[in-house]
């Protein structure tokens, strides 16, 4: 079963634009983590935000969100001011017990 | 901290040659994985330890492929045969109690 679900393989957004990443996952816990990385060309898998469940406010890292909706099982990123260097592959991921599932990314173009 | 770090960066080797790819994750982290990423499958966890201890080798492929980890600071993951189908690029990546994970750099295998 899939745990965690990127819908949108590809996305591009303009320079200094907004554009907001999906995922959805799969649990029956109450008290969970989630994650945001971003994997630009380098390769190099990098943290970008988390969000604790038990948290009702939404995440945020300087220009990255999160738009946590629980009871909708739903975690997308919101980048404001998009940069050239936030073109990447972006994961999300869900670590319920001793695994650790990341959905199938969605590679972010930005256009200049 | 120098993060986790993983050598070698690049390794090319024949089909039928045994590798051995080496990681050394965050000092204080209990929780170390491997994984293996192709554009094909995408990243697929391969093995996760905690404190030292093999936890789910689920997503070991084979036996070719084996892991070990002797001590908190240093695991290996050794492919004997190796294949040209096991060509990717592998990660090692290390966390406290399942949080957040934090990825080192990859190696990057070839086999011809």
């Amino acid at each position: 079963a899939q745990t965690v679900t990127q819908s949108q393989p590809e996305m591009s957004v303009q320079e200094a634009e907004t554009v907001t990443l999906s995922c959805t996952y799969d649990t029956s816990e109450s008290d969970y983590y989630l994650f945001w990385y971003k994997q630009p060309p380098s390769r190099q898998m990098i943290l970008v935000i988390r969000q604790e469940a038990y948290k009702q406010q939404n995440a945020t890292e300087n220009r990255f969100s999160v738009n946590f909706q629980k009871a909708a099982k739903s975690f997308s990123l919101k980048i404001s001011d998009s940069q050239l260097g936030d073109a990447a592959m972006y994961f999300c991921a869900y670590p319920p017990g001793n695994q650790f599932y990341f959905g199938t990314g969605t590679s972010l173009t930005v256009i200049p | 901290d120098a993060g986790v770090i993983q050598s070698p960066r690049h390794e090319v080797t024949e089909m039928g040659q045994e590798v051995t790819l080496r990681c050394k994750p965050i000092s204080g982290h209990n929780s170390l994985f491997w994984y293996r990423q192709t554009m094909m499958r995408g990243l697929e966890l391969l093995i996760y330890f905690n404190n030292n201890v093999p936890i789910d080798d689920s997503g070991m492929p084979e036996d070719r492929f084996s892991a070990k980890m002797p001590n908190a600071s240093f695991s290996t993951l050794k492919i004997q045969p190796s294949e040209p189908r096991d060509s990717a690029v592998y990660f090692c990546a290390s966390s406290f109690d399942v949080r957040e994970q934090y990825f080192g750099p990859g190696t990057r295998l070839t086999v011809t």
